[in-house]
């Protein structure tokens, strides 16, 4: 049973380029949360998919947007990047029938470095 | 202004002693607390929860303890050993309550090394 997966492992872009993570839910989920974690940071919620739509976001800027897919895989895209969106960027899937304790599975990231 | 902290950023335990973790919360929406578990190279691993109805969840080694009153949460090793050595992180969320789920606010985290 595949647990979340999330491609690239490292990504290297520079100012004002833009950027498109992937991930792949866990088995079984239907629902995608993004998070960012910058150094010595706490990961930070950036919004969450559920049926192809954004259902909750975080308090990041429009330069971040995201899309789920039919079969529930998800991407984020940051636009204009700046040099502080240097972070690891975390996948989480989960169930959302689950019922409001459903515990997220994290993915390994996306280490996305801005020059 | 953080709503969920972890004011100690490392703790050392011996291997067999008891590890406590303790992490601090403002809001008092907040009625679901989870503890996180993170490597280096991985994403962060789900430990142990606790609703804001009870003040105490045993998972084998693991437990955590809620004070409402005092708006603390502790998690408690016992025994420590030394694949506990990790990143610890303390959540919260209004998942009961608010319909918030997937939406956690962490602390900075805790890295804990448990020494042989």
């Amino acid at each position: 049973d595949a647990g979340v997966t999330q491609s690239p492992t490292h990504l290297i872009k520079t100012r004002g380029q833009q950027v498109t993570l992937r991930c792949s839910p866990k088995s079984g989920h239907d629902t995608v949360s993004w998070y960012q974690q910058a150094l010595g940071q706490g990961p930070q919620f950036i919004f969450q998919y559920y049926e192809e739509e954004e259902r909750q976001r975080g308090n990041f800027p429009d330069r971040f947007s995201g899309h789920q897919f039919p079969n529930y895989s998800s991407e984020l895209n940051v636009n204009a990047l700046l040099l502080g969106d240097s972070a690891l960027y975390l996948c989480a899937s989960s169930l959302l029938t689950g019922g409001a304790g459903e515990k997220l599975f994290f993915g390994s990231g996306t280490q996305l470095s801005v020059l | 202004d953080q709503q969920v902290k972890q004011n100690s950023p490392s703790l050392s335990v011996q291997e067999g002693r008891i590890s406590i973790l303790n992490c601090d919360y403002t809001n008092s929406m907040f009625d679901y607390f989870l503890w996180y578990k993170k490597y280096p190279a991985e994403g962060p691993t789900f430990l142990i929860s606790i609703s804001s109805i009870k003040d105490k969840n045993e998972d084998g080694r693991f437990t955590v303890f809620l004070n409402k009153s005092a708006k603390h949460l502790s998690l408690h090793i016992v025994p420590s050993q030394p694949g506990d050595s990790a990143v610890y992180f303390c959540a919260a969320s209004e998942g009961f309550r608010g319909g918030s789920q997937g939406n956690l606010i962490f602390g900075k985290g805790t890295k804990l090394s448990v020494k042989p």
